[in-house]
């Protein structure tokens, strides 16, 4: 069974603080993968996608992929309240074809 | 410039009744996927439609089923519907052979199954 893993939490950081997310993943011929955060009670919305090992940055936002290890993680720099959702971390492991595979989520609390 | 969006945003069923739900996507894009998201869960796929065929399945019963219009939008439907099918339905779109396929999500439909 193809799985993505994430912790539930909450993750619970002060404000201006660096919020750390990981996932782990059990495709090892995965390519992309992305970043979403779903605030309560509505859809998710991309942050993020990254394709190749290493580091990629956008705003305060750092995704970081290590394909030997299956680890993918984001990091939130200088995290505000409105920061607080669940982050979803889903991967591509279609044949060919986008089919994502999502973790269950990891709620965020960034407490001012 | 258009995103995803869904009809109805909310639904109330009883068991055994079918459904149907809705789907535009996103300006220039020409594939849907539907998911499934329980409460407290992550989205789970049920299919991705392309070229108007389903070419995806997840592990979904044949009471669920779909189909896609000439214009790319795209219908879900659900029958003989339980408790367990409470949940939101996702859609999201993509442009296929891209290489990259990133897939916008639309709001959401709601769906009560009592």
């Amino acid at each position: 069974q193809k799985e993505v893993e994430q912790n539930s939490g909450p993750l619970s950081v002060p404000e201006g603080a660096i919020a750390s997310l990981n996932c782990t993943y059990s495709d090892r011929v995965s390519q992309s993968f992305f970043w979403y955060r779903q605030y309560s009670g509505k859809s998710p919305e991309l942050i993020m996608s990254i394709y190749s090992n290493g580091d990629k940055e956008d705003g305060r936002f750092t995704a970081q992929l290590n394909k030997a290890s299956q680890y993918v993680s984001l990091l939130i720099r200088d995290s505000q309240p409105s920061d607080s959702a669940t982050y979803l971390c889903a991967v591509n492991m279609g044949r060919g074809y986008s089919t994502l595979t999502f973790g269950k989520g990891t709620m965020l609390l960034v407490s001012p | 410039d258009a995103g995803v969006t869904q009809s109805p945003t909310h639904l109330i069923k009883t068991r055994g009744q079918q459904v149907t739900l809705r789907c535009s996507p996103k300006s220039g894009h020409d594939t849907v996927s539907w998911y499934q998201q329980a409460l407290g869960q992550g989205p789970q796929f049920i299919f991705q439609y392309y070229e108007e065929e389903e070419r995806q399945r997840g592990n979904f019963p044949d009471r669920f089923s779909g189909h896609q219009f000439p214009n790319y939008s795209s219908e879900l439907n659900v029958n003989a519907l339980l408790l367990g099918d409470s949940a939101l339905y996702l859609c999201a779109s993509s442009l296929a052979g891209t290489g990259e396929e990133t897939q916008y999500f639309g709001p959401g439909t709601r769906l009560l199954v009592l």
